[in-house]
């Protein structure tokens, strides 16, 4: 049973393509994130939606949408796609009523931006 | 904003070795929390520390918190190779929001 899906894995597409990663989780959190990966590994957090709601928009460029439509799934979509948009991003789930409760990760898609 | 800070960056051992990665902060966390991610793969929950002083193990992985609550450490003993990957620390911001700030990460490497 995967607990926190995101799809695709992998994608690869050209310089000012518009796409959209899709994570669904099916742990009953409330709690959903967008989290992007560089290629030194650094994690950074991009958006946050509790119960559809957004609650954390870090500085991102107007190009990323996040869209919630119910509080199992989060989609990123990406518009005018740049080469420095190339990274994993990472879907995570957690359940913020619990304290300090732990995340839960996605597998990661990793995008390419030839 | 509030920043963890992590190191090392990199650590390549021997298998059998020991090895430490550190997380300092300049301000009192309220909890800290590790993750290990494997080539390849997505950051795993290993473990959560709360409390000052707080000291926790899991086989050969040691935690410890601070007793001001502004450092971390992760001890394992004898590395493997399975303990390849990359440790993160990360911690909660200020508020209710969940959102979780994560170290720069060590990548261990380990020699057979």
């Amino acid at each position: 049973d995967t607990a926190v899906s995101q799809t695709p894995k992998y994608l690869v597409t050209q310089m000012g393509n518009d796409k959209s990663i899709k994570c669904e989780q099916n742990l009953g959190h409330d709690t959903m994130y967008w989290y992007k990966q560089d290629s030194k590994k650094f994690l950074k957090i991009m958006f946050s939606y509790n119960n559809k709601e957004l609650i954390i928009n870090e500085t991102v460029p107007n190009r990323f949408s996040p869209k919630s439509p119910d509080k199992a799934h989060l989609n990123l979509h990406i518009n005018s796609l740049e080469l420095g948009d190339s990274a994993v991003y990472f879907c995570a789930s957690s359940q913020v009523t619990q304290r300090r409760s732990p995340l839960h990760f996605g597998n990661g898609t990793r995008l390419t931006v030839t | 904003g509030q920043q963890v800070m992590q190191i090392p960056q990199y650590q390549h051992v021997q298998e059998g070795e020991d090895f430490t990665t550190y997380c300092n902060s300049s301000t009192t966390l309220s909890n800290i929390q590790w993750y290990k991610q494997r080539p390849g793969g997505h950051p795993v929950f290993l473990i959560q520390l709360v409390k000052s002083g707080e000291v926790k193990k899991q086989k050969r992985l040691t935690f410890q918190f601070g007793e001001a609550k502004k450092n971390s450490s992760l001890h394992i003993t004898a590395t493997q190779t399975t303990d390849v990957g990359t440790y993160f620390c990360a911690a909660h911001g200020s508020g209710n929001t969940g959102k979780l700030i994560f170290g720069q990460g060590t990548t261990l490497q380990v020699k057979p």
